[in-house]
């Protein structure tokens, strides 16, 4: 267990509507990411963090944004929800073991956009 | 080509069986490879990890990892009903340690 959790698990909202999911961890990692997975495209990076108020984009940026004002949290937006945004939301973290890095995931948030 | 390809499945092996999951590559700079299990409605978890070429052992899981073919397997020895999940493949090497997963591969272990 990484330490990680992401809330809220479960949301529904509209069209249009803006929603945040947040993760959570208490273990100071620095590397933070978050990924939604669909049937047919696997876990895809949407965006990522290095740091305090260092963040990135990943492949599937379009339409999510991302903070972090602190090392435990990190936040993604979807500014204004859509239908193709509707998919199951993974936050990870970034671990040094061994001698390199390594992903754990948190639990997931599951979206329906209506 | 996908970066990181997996056949999608199922694969369908009696209990007791020893289970091979395929995956290929298309980046001749990783230098870094992962499996994860994720069983339906969870979130994935860390089987192995292998980066240097050879096979890796861990339990009942090997790793084999050959850099010059693209190619990373994953062999599960004595598989269980228990084992019956999705395995995604990752390759990581980019920066900020991100990785690139496959799309999975279902695994069904039959009684």
């Amino acid at each position: 267990d990484a330490g990680i959790t992401q809330s809220p698990r479960h949301k529904v909202t509209e069209t249009g509507t803006p929603v945040t999911l947040r993760c959570h961890q208490t273990e100071n990692h620095r590397y933070m990411y978050w990924y939604r997975q669909d049937p047919g495209h696997g876990l895809r990076l949407i965006h990522y963090s290095y740091g305090v108020k260092d963040t990135d984009k990943g492949e599937v940026s379009d339409g999510y944004s991302v903070s972090r004002s602190k090392t435990e949290d990190f936040l993604l937006t979807l500014e204004s929800a859509t239908s193709s945004q509707t998919s199951v939301y993974f936050c990870a973290i970034s671990e040094r073991g061994s001698g390199q890095e390594t992903q754990y995931f948190g639990p997931g948030t599951r979206l329906l956009v209506l | 080509q996908k970066e990181v390809e997996q056949n999608s499945g199922p694969l369908s092996v009696p209990e007791g069986a020893i289970a091979s999951l395929n995956c290929t590559y298309s980046d001749r700079v990783s230098q870094s490879f992962f499996w994860y299990r994720q069983y339906s409605g969870k979130s994935p978890e860390l089987i192995m990890s292998i980066y240097s070429n050879g096979d890796k052992e861990d339990g009942r899981f090997t790793a084999q990892l050959n850099k010059a073919s693209q190619y990373v397997s994953l062999l599960i020895r004595d598989s269980q009903p228990s084992d019956s999940a999705t395995y995604l493949c990752a390759r990581g090497g980019g920066t900020a340690s991100k990785l690139t997963f496959g799309t999975g591969t279902r695994l069904q272990v039959t009684l």
